[in-house]
């Protein structure tokens, strides 16, 4: 089982939709979790960071679930410029390593 | 600005030569870290450093080594290119262990 699994998608939808992508990540002593973006032939991008109290940051909304081990990402209004790859990624077991699990990320295609 | 850079930016070799991939950060950053990204793999790390003349493995190591001289520089090398290292692949930097990583804008390697 690979530590951070994601729907690889591709998820099509209209501009104007809500999108919502989830995650699961196998370690319970995960400390930290984010949500990138690829944008295609591009390096990764932080998008957010996710809090247990979930955050905000205009139209996308990032909440975990520590007891099921599960990070959703929200995409509300979508728009021809969020067409990417959103990859989920989850930092640490223990300690202060400072090195994250990326997920193979979850492909959204916003078409007109 | 400061920025962090790689080269080259695509390379092609062939098997059994060795490759060395540079990366250079101009943040000052302690911390770098190399990953490849393969179709169905998200990004995996290959070895990473928190300082100058410390580095570590990371989970995809075998064939590879880099070297901490400087707080600027982290080349990667392949010491013997196989087929199965071609990829594309990211260098990253942070201030410290917990902070947020910022990529390069990638090396697109091929062996043939």
């Amino acid at each position: 089982r690979k530590e951070v699994e994601q729907d690889p998608g591709p998820f099509n939808v209209p501009e104007g939709a809500t999108v919502a992508f989830n995650c699961t990540y196998s370690n319970s002593a995960s400390q930290s979790f984010f949500w990138y973006r690829q944008d295609c032939r591009k390096e990764p991008k932080l998008l957010m960071s996710v809090y247990s109290s979930g955050n905000e940051d205009g139209r996308f909304t990032a909440q975990l679930n520590r007891a099921s081990q599960y990070i959703s990402l929200l995409i509300r209004d979508s728009k021809l410029s969020d067409s990417a790859t959103y990859l989920c990624v989850v930092r640490g077991y223990s300690g202060n390593t400072g090195k994250l699990i990326f997920g193979q990320g979850t492909t959204l295609q916003v078409k007109p | 600005d400061a920025e962090i850079t790689q080269s080259p930016r695509h390379k092609i070799t062939e098997t059994g030569r060795q490759v060395t991939l540079a990366c250079h950060q101009t943040w000052n950053h302690n911390n770098m870290f190399w990953y490849r990204q393969d179709l169905g793999h998200g990004l995996r790390l290959i070895h990473y450093s928190y300082g100058v003349q410390d580095t570590n493995k990371g989970e995809v190591s075998d064939g590879y080594s880099v070297s901490r001289s400087n707080t600027e520089d982290l080349p990667l090398t392949l010491e013997s290119a196989a087929s199965s290292q071609t990829s594309v692949y990211f260098c990253a930097s942070s201030s410290d262990r917990q902070d947020t990583q910022y990529f390069g804008p990638g090396t697109r390697l091929t062996v043939l």
